[in-house]
């Protein structure tokens, strides 16, 4: 498989479900993203690693819980959400967080719902 | 006043029309300017990239910005229906990836 991989593509949950988000990444990255996708809104950066390590983290509420095990693996853990969290999460990586002229490869994202 | 204001269309045009695409943004200091396309179903992908002012072309793409305008267009001659998707604009003022600030995104629809 090449380049960015999400699973599941599509998840139903409750409000007090705990699921987790998967994100793999074949292009020998250092860097990887979670970014949230709403209807009609411009994409949300929420967390950024840089060589497992987070760095970056936008005000994002504490039901969100990433982990980096390694530089080719993301997950986003989801616990308590509420309905406004209903939208297309984005998995992107890149090979330097510093450098915007490195194009970050997006997957194609888990369409998430909370019902 | 949002940092990014994109027109979310939905626009539509004949085959072989010439597309522009554009925003408009409220922060001077930005620099660095993305394309971003997204197609249905899909994660968007980086389809032109600029620094500061001037033109850049990449086949049937043209990036614009209008720095002291504030404004950036993409141009799309020779529109196929394959370039129907998403079309997101993005800036930052630092070349880092963490610093994007994207547009909401223009829907453009291309009619055989």
């Amino acid at each position: 498989e090449t380049g960015v991989t999400q699973t599941p593509r599509h998840l139903v949950m409750g409000m007090t479900n705990k699921k987790s988000l998967k994100c793999e990444q074949h292009l020998g990255h250092n860097a990887m993203y979670w970014y949230k996708q709403s209807a009609k809104k411009p994409l949300e950066l929420m967390f950024v690693y840089s060589l497992e390590e987070r760095v970056e983290n936008n005000s994002v509420p504490s039901r969100f819980s990433p982990e980096c095990p390694n530089s080719s693996h993301l997950f986003l853990h989801l616990h308590t959400l509420q309905p406004e969290d209903s939208a297309l999460y984005l998995c992107a990586s890149s090979q330097d967080p510093g450098d915007s002229n490195q194009p970050q490869h997006f997957g194609d994202g888990t369409r998430l719902s909370i019902l | 006043q949002k940092e990014v204001e994109q027109d979310p269309g939905p626009l539509s045009v004949p085959e072989g029309a010439i597309v522009s695409l554009n925003c408009t943004y409220s922060n001077s200091a930005f620099q660095y300017f993305m394309w971003y396309r997204q197609y249905s179903r899909k994660g968007p992908e980086l389809l032109m990239y600029t620094y500061s002012s001037g033109n850049k072309e990449d086949g049937r793409f043209t990036a614009q910005v209008d720095k002291s305008s504030k404004y950036i267009s993409l141009f799309i001659r020779d529109s196929q229906p394959s370039d129907s998707a998403t079309y997101l604009c993005a800036m930052s003022v630092y070349s880092s990836a963490s610093k994007i600030i994207f547009g909401s995104g223009t829907r453009l629809s291309i009619r055989p």
